[in-house]
């Protein structure tokens, strides 16, 4: 079973198309988390929920929403997409708030 | 503000040799220092992990050692085998705000 998962693994969209990623957990885990890894492999964080409540939410473009309809679940849905958006995009769960369990990750190009 | 350094960047060494990666951090408050691989295709994974409290731990091929009063931490894999080759995140929790910090990341190249 895998622990964290999330779809698609690949996405390909134009400029100006809205698309979402879908993430859900299996841990049991309360905190979810959203990351973005550009191309050097930075990992930055982007939103983090706490048993669907927002806690962290950094200085992303509100054309990015996060959703969390359970603590199960936290789905990313992006507006407006531009070719800046074009990066790895990694889901994550903890129970502590200290041990991240991560996704696979969403490649996401946008041409 | 958190910030944690990771150097160097790129790392290759050759099969059976030692690699060692080191992390320095801002926040002398930081009470836990998680390491993380990312193998090609796949997310970070945690590998091993050190409280503030201790000073050095092991597990099997790989160890990590903390110096609170320089903030920095280290890596270390010994017998590096082909299946090291990843890249290794270093990333420290900060205080104030419980929050994980990631460094840049260290791309290691185990040579066969």
């Amino acid at each position: 079973d895998t622990a964290v998962s999330q779809t698609p693994k690949y996405l390909v969209t134009q400029m100006g198309n809205d698309k979402s990623i879908k993430c859900e957990q299996n841990l049991g885990h309360d905190t979810m988390y959203w990351y973005k890894q550009d191309s050097k492999k930075f990992l930055k964080i982007m939103f983090s929920y706490n048993n669907k409540e927002l806690i962290i939410n950094e200085t992303v473009p509100n054309r990015f929403s996060p959703k969390s309809p359970d603590k199960a679940h936290l789905n990313l849905h992006i507006n407006s997409l531009e070719l800046g958006d074009s990066a790895v995009y990694f889901c994550a769960s903890s129970g502590d708030r200290r041990h991240y369990t991560f996704g696979s990750g969403t490649r996401l190009t946008v041409v | 503000g958190e910030n944690v350094e990771q150097h160097p960047s790129t790392l290759s060494v050759q099969e059976g040799d030692s690699a060692v990666i080191k992390c320095t951090y801002s926040d002398s408050a930081s009470n836990y220092f998680p390491w993380y691989k990312q193998e090609l295709g796949k997310g970070p994974q945690l590998i091993i992990d050190i409280r503030s409290n201790v000073g050095e731990k092991k597990d099997q091929r790989i160890a990590v050692t903390l110096n609170k009063t320089a903030k920095h931490f280290s890596l270390h894999i010994t017998e590096t085998q082909p299946e090291d080759s990843a890249v290794y995140f270093c990333a420290a929790i900060f205080y104030g705000n419980n929050r994980l910090a990631f460094g840049k990341g260290n791309q290691v190249v185990v040579i066969p």
